[in-house]
């Protein structure tokens, strides 16, 4: 069965600064990644999607990850934080061969941001 | 404005009791989903519908049942035999479930066991 980490349960940067938060995974066959955040008391938000192409992934709110299949990582980065990305963040993994309820998320890393 | 509402926003239970989470949404999407989310431990999956009248188990569905009687609704009932439902409930649906579509969450109901 597939498996997604987050190695950090917390990552604090500050304003101004770029980010990353770190993503591995472990699925059989080419996988399908994601990045959601989530505010408090909050759904899910969907940032970003690896299905198939370019490595390096653009989505919203200025947010990139990088598909990286040798280190099996996704990586969410951004160049500049705001404090208003100051939250929840989870990655998200399946592939083709699974079976479609079997989406599988990593604990979430919650990232602060300071001014 | 299209979405997905989930109702009630906060939920309290006296243990024994059955309880039933309301989710509704109007973009037409094929898929739905309910996740159980506790601290440090991300989302988990409790039930998965495809179609009209068809769902499947996830990980976590003892104690749990659904239905999904109509496209755009798929409600969660909380049963007495879930011995620790405390937890925050999320709903999401999907386009038409296949695994390259982003899930759309709703913004979640809060259920506690008083």
């Amino acid at each position: 069965a597939q498996s997604v980490a987050q190695p950090e349960d917390q990552v604090n940067v500050a304003e101004g600064n770029p980010l990353t938060v770190k993503c591995t995974y472990s699925v059989s066959g080419n996988p399908y990644l994601f990045w959601y955040v989530q505010y408090p008391n909050r759904g899910l938000q969907f940032l970003l999607k690896y299905i198939t192409g370019d490595n390096l992934v653009k989505g919203s709110y200025g947010f990139e990850a990088e598909f990286n299949k040798s280190q099996t990582s996704f990586h969410l980065k951004k160049p500049s934080a705001l404090v208003s990305d100051s939250a929840l963040y989870f990655c998200a993994a399946t592939a083709l061969i699974y079976n479609n309820n079997d989406m599988r998320f990593g604990a979430g890393t919650r990232l602060t941001v300071k001014p | 404005d299209g979405g997905i509402t989930q109702s009630p926003k906060y939920l309290f239970r006296k243990e024994g009791q059955n309880v039933t989470l309301s989710c509704e949404q109007n973009l037409n999407h094929d898929a739905m989903y309910w996740y159980r989310q506790d601290p440090g431990q991300g989302l988990r999956l409790i039930y998965y519908s495809q179609i009209v009248n068809d769902f499947q188990k996830g990980d976590i569905a003892e104690g749990y049942s659904v239905s999904r009687e109509k496209k755009e609704s798929f409600p969660l009932t909380v049963t007495s035999a879930q011995k620790n439902p405390t937890a925050f409930y999320l709903c999401a649906s999907s386009p038409r479930g296949l695994k390259d579509n982003e899930q759309f969450f709703g913004p979640g109901t809060r259920l506690t066991v008083l």
